[in-house]
Formats: C-alpha cells, structure tokens, sequence
C-alpha cells in the first residue's frame, strides 16, 4: 500500500497568513493527488485534484503543487472560513489512500 | 440536482447485521464508480472500496476485505455498505462518494452527507 503522510498534523495561524500543509507518498504517484477540505460535522469538500488543478468553485487563495512523492498545499492568504482540517488522497492504481490530517486553527 | 442521500443514523449490537444506503441522483448512476469511506470518531478518513454500479466491479482496501460487503442496486440508483456481525470497532461515520468524472481518476467530487453507526451493546 502506498502511505500517505501529512505534516503538521496541527496548525495556528492568523488571519492573512500564508499557509502551507505537506504531503508525502511513500513511492512515486505521478501527480496523482487530491486535497480535501473537511469541516467539523460536515462531508469532506474536494479541494484540488491532479496536484494542482483547482476544484470548480474553490477560491484562488487555495493552491497545490508537487509531483512524484512530495506535495503542498498552500493558502495564501488565510480567512477565517478556513478552519477546517485538510486531507490529501492519493488515487494511482486500484488503492487509494488518504493522508493522516492537519488541523487549521485560526 | 446531482446528489448522493444517504440513509439515517443506526444503533445496533455487537454481533447484529446492517445495511446502509447511498441513494443517487442526477446523472447517469451506472457509468461512475461509487466509494465509501469511513471516519471514526475524532479520526482521520479511511478509503473502504469503490464499485462500478453497470457490471458490479468492486475494490476493497486490504483492511476492509472481507468486513463489508459493497453492492448496488441498478433499479433504484442506490449503493450499499453491509456488515454481517458488527462490532463495536465498526462505530465511525460512513460517507459514500462519487469521483468527479467517469473513469478510474478516483478523487471524489461528490459526497453523502454521511450515515453515523454507533455499535454498542
């Protein structure tokens, strides 16, 4: 299986921070990576797919970049609607997997 | 409007059986996949498999192979997640959820809202 890690599991930031999660498979999938933004009590919201393309609808401030094992996710300019916890997923082959999480804290 | 309705909250015992549902809507149920994942409590979430509804292809995580069944039902454009003896480890959250586009990119642009199951005796 593939092992998908995220760091850090917990961040703080301020309001109009820039703001970048990590994410590293355990072997090379291509940019075979989406990011998910879950609030609390809520499904999880697709974020960004293919490494970097951006979901329809998903605001600018919101990137991600990365190819082979390492990955990001960055906000550039953090809002407080961005309080949530983040997810990475990788979905090469026939298994998917998904990072552990990190948490924003505003 | 495209969307997935998932059925309601379930307590049960240990040992009892369950089958929860994902019931679409919206577009053309037998050409895109259909996932479930699953989220404990305060945890993180766990790909469970993932079922192609127009010949009943399915992948399993390794770590759900063999716990649950994946299945659909053509006729009414509904998934289903089933156990036969539940435990109180199976407490979590369960989301279905459709990729974005037909074809095997599994990144899920769709999701249930999520069905909570509580195992407890």
């Amino acid at each position: 299986d593939i092992q998908m890690t995220q760091s850090p599991s917990t961040l703080s930031a301020s309001v109009g921070d820039r703001v970048t999660i990590t994410c590293r498979a355990s072997q090379s999938i291509s940019n075979w990576l989406a990011w998910y933004q879950q609030k609390p009590g809520e499904a999880p919201k697709l974020l960004i797919y293919e490494a970097s393309s951006l979901d329809s609808g998903v605001p600018s401030r919101f990137s991600g970049s990365g190819s082979g094992t390492d990955f990001t996710l960055t906000i550039s300019s953090l809002q407080p609607d961005d309080s949530a916890t983040y997810y990475c997923q990788q979905y090469t082959g026939f298994l998917l997997t998904f990072g552990g999480g990190t948490k924003v804290e505003i | 409007e495209v969307q997935l309705v998932q059925s309601g909250a379930e307590v049960k015992k240990p040992g009892e059986s369950l089958k929860i549902s994902c019931k679409t809507s919206g577009y053309n149920f037998a050409t895109y996949w259909i996932g479930w994942v699953r989220q404990k409590p305060g945890k993180g979430l766990e790909w469970m498999g993932i079922i192609y509804p127009d010949d009943s292809e399915t992948r399993y995580s390794p770590s759900f192979q063999g716990q649950v069944t994946i299945s659909v039902d053509k006729s009414t454009n509904a998934a289903y997640l089933q156990w036969s003896s539940l435990k109180a480890s199976d407490t979590a959250i369960y989301y279905c959820a459709r990729p974005a586009l037909p074809g095997a990119d599994w990144y899920f642009g769709l999701w249930g809202r999520g069905t909570p199951v509580i195992v407890s005796s």
